[in-house]
């Protein structure tokens, strides 16, 4: 059972804005502020979009960001393409037991 | 600038098999390299990570791999390698070695990933 929770499945029609929700608990995403998204196509490895809640590495389109609240981060994706359909994972940092956890992942479809 | 596994194979239940990860167009020695996997149809598990000489080369695994598996690496080599010992069928999937963001900082995000290589561990 992934340790942070994600909707199995969002959508959107091309142009407009989805958020992916991603919940943890107060010892992951709620202490720490090494949240990471990646997106995956099928057969490939997967794509830094965001590190540190918020951050995009160079490369990354605009369209793609990240936010947290308490124990939740958000991914959102603005101006929806064609090629934005993927799988979708969060995950954090969750101390130096446990160290790095992952989401379910959300698979994202584009109407 | 990529990451090349190899190694991966089909491999008995309590055997054990050695990943490589082949780094180019960069200094591997410089990183903090990182260890994920995805069994077939699920989705992405953290394995482990070992930090940079630099850093003092400390490595860490997540729980279900801890004393089974083993990081190391040969920076004049520029390879990284996941030695898997006692393996179960769970460990099945492919296997991702990546470069971490920070040098330091666990889970800073991994910004280059290899294309993956296979682990089968059949019942």
């Amino acid at each position: 059972q992934p340790a942070l929770t994600q909707p199995p499945s969002a959508s959107g029609s091309p142009g407009q804005s989805v958020t992916i929700s991603c919940t943890g608990t107060g010892s992951d995403i709620g202490e720490y502020n090494f949240v990471s998204w990646y997106q995956q196509h099928p057969g490939k490895a997967p794509k830094l979009l965001i590190h540190e809640v918020n951050k995009r590495p160079s490369g990354v389109p605009d369209r793609f960001s990240g936010s947290k609240s308490g124990n939740t981060a958000s991914l959102t994706v603005s101006g929806l393409q064609a090629e934005d359909e993927a799988d979708y994972y969060c995950s954090s940092y969750a101390g130096s037991n446990i160290f790095v956890v992952f989401g379910g992942g959300t698979k994202l479809t584009v109407l | 600038v990529q990451l090349v596994e190899s190694g991966g194979d089909l491999v008995q239940p309590g055997r054990s098999l050695r990943l490589s990860c082949t780094a180019s167009g960069f200094t591997l020695g410089d990183y903090a390299l990182s260890w994920f996997r995805q069994a077939p149809g699920k989705g992405l598990e953290w394995v482990g990570v070992i930090r940079s000489k630099g850093h003092g080369g400390a490595r860490e695994y997540a729980a279900s791999v801890k004393g089974r598996f083993t990081i190391s690496r040969d920076d004049s080599k520029s390879i990284a390698y996941l030695q898997m010992d006692s393996l179960k069928t769970e460990d099945t999937g492919v296997y991702y070695c990546t470069r971490d963001l920070s040098t330091f900082y666990y889970g800073s995000g991994s910004d280059l990933w290899g294309q993956g290589t296979l682990v089968t561990v059949p019942s």
